[in-house]
């Protein structure tokens, strides 16, 4: 069956540390992938998109990682502060045509 | 830029009763318009893809007949949930794409909660 998953439901971390969520996807081969922001009660954010022929995207304190053959993107933030606590969701498009679907996200929580 | 609004964030309706949610892209075209579901703690559901000027296109397990959606312009999609029950209750999200762009970002609404009582 075709999956989307991001295996830590929640994410525990010290100010100042680097935050590495994780996404594994089954049975697709996306040509892209998409890291959201969500806080609660509100819509999703666009961070970032890397393409299948990029191994690595970075922006300001964030990095993500693609590896089409292990089937999985890393998300890191460095440095992190009290204000990147969220949910964090990856997304995949499912038939190249801008069909995206969401894995469940991470739920992270940086303390002071 | 890229800016989508979603109306209203909040409404509380009696069981039996139809309730309209509006989106809208504020400053680019949105040829195409997504509408989702979201449960506490989990994941997006897409409920269905919408483009504009014709049917919506649903996902699986979605009643088109219950969940109707309009998208009527470039700039305007409406999600009407008719009939409500208290499952029904839930948050849903629109979001939107620009024209012709594949790979482009998804632009969200900031979502509505509804309750059924």
């Amino acid at each position: 069956s075709q999956k989307i998953e991001q295996n830590s439901e929640a994410l525990n971390i010290q100010e100042g540390k680097t935050a590495t969520l994780t996404c594994n996807y089954t049975n697709y081969s996306p040509a892209y992938l998409q890291w959201y922001r969500q806080d609660p009660g509100r819509g999703p954010v666009f961070l970032l998109l890397i393409r299948e022929n990029e191994k690595e995207k970075r922006k300001e304190r964030l990095k993500v990682t693609f590896d089409t053959t292990l089937k999985q993107s890393l998300f890191h933030i460095t440095a992190s502060q009290p204000a990147d606590s969220a949910t964090y969701l990856c997304a995949l498009d499912i038939s190249n045509n801008n069909d995206m679907r969401f894995g469940a996200g991470t739920r992270l929580t940086v303390k002071p | 830029g890229a800016v989508v609004s979603q109306h209203p964030s909040r409404v509380i309706c009696k069981s039996g009763t139809s309730v309209k949610i509006e989106c809208r892209s504020l400053d680019f075209q949105a040829t195409t318009m997504f509408w989702y579901r979201q449960f506490p703690k989990k994941s997006l559901m897409l409920m269905a893809t919408s483009n504009e000027g014709s049917k919506a296109t649903y996902e699986q397990g979605v009643e088109k007949d219950k969940f109707l959606i309009n998208h009527a312009s470039l700039t305007l999609s409406t999600l009407t949930v008719t009939s409500a029950h208290p499952e029904d209750s839930s948050f849903y999200i629109c979001s939107a794409t620009s024209q012709g762009r594949w790979a482009s970002p998804l632009h969200f609404g900031n979502g509505t909660r509804l309750t059924v009582t």
